[in-house]
């Protein structure tokens, strides 16, 4: 069965340190997601994408971070300074276009800022 | 503000007990409801969806959907310990509510 994919599975940055983590949604998926779970807490939306242009985005996903499409196959989310509240579990998420198609889930990537 | 709430427990049952875990939402555009059970330490996996008012059964699962009180719940038949999970609800644009922890106890 096709599944997402992320990388890595555990990133270990420095405050104020620019990171990429990555993502390859099912290839024929159109809507593509990012989450993020901070230990104990909630899976908060952050931003959704169709089309190459952000759709949605919460009040989280401030000018720090950022989206891309850099390929046919990558979904990307740049966080460019980053703090240490940003450690958290970053989720990758991507839906097919019918309607009530539900999300499929990477296995996230854990961010640790130190 | 789309808000998806749901009753964050935590939920004990024992084991073979009917489980029941509610959600309602503020947006009386949604149309796709979803439940998804997330493991500690592990992504969100889809359980099941519903769309259409009333109950839609899988398995030991059942989601029940009334579109006018808006609110949207699942029950867990014959709750087994492999069972303990948080249980989080998602409306159509991909919200989650806070998810309920639920423990099946042996």
């Amino acid at each position: 069965e096709p599944e997402v994919t992320q990388t890595p599975s555990h990133q270990v940055t420095q405050m104020g340190q620019e990171v990429i983590l990555r993502c390859v949604p099912i290839s024929n998926h159109l809507y593509f997601y990012w989450y993020r779970q901070i230990l104990g807490q909630k899976v908060e939306f952050l931003v959704s994408f169709y089309n190459n242009e952000i759709s949605e985005k919460s009040e989280i996903f401030d000018d720090q971070f950022s989206v891309e499409r850099p390929d046919g196959s990558n979904f990307t989310l740049k966080i460019r300074s980053t703090k240490l509240e940003d450690s958290a579990m970053y989720f990758c998420a991507s839906r097919a276009l019918e309607t009530h198609s539900p999300l499929h889930f990477g296995n996230g990537t854990r961010l640790t800022v130190t | 503000q789309k808000e998806v709430e749901q009753n964050s427990g935590p939920l004990s049952v024992p084991e073979g007990a009917i489980a029941s875990l509610n959600c309602t939402y503020s947006d009386r555009g949604s149309q796709s409801f979803f439940w998804y059970r997330q493991y500690s330490g592990k992504s969100p996996e889809l359980i099941m969806f519903i769309y259409s008012n009333g109950d839609k059964e899988d398995g030991r699962f059942t989601a029940q959907l009334n579109k006018a009180s808006q609110y949207v719940s699942l029950l867990i038949r014959d709750s087994q310990p492999s069972d303990s999970a948080t249980y989080l609800c998602a409306v159509n644009d991909m919200r989650f509510g806070a998810g309920t922890r639920l423990t099946v106890k042996p």
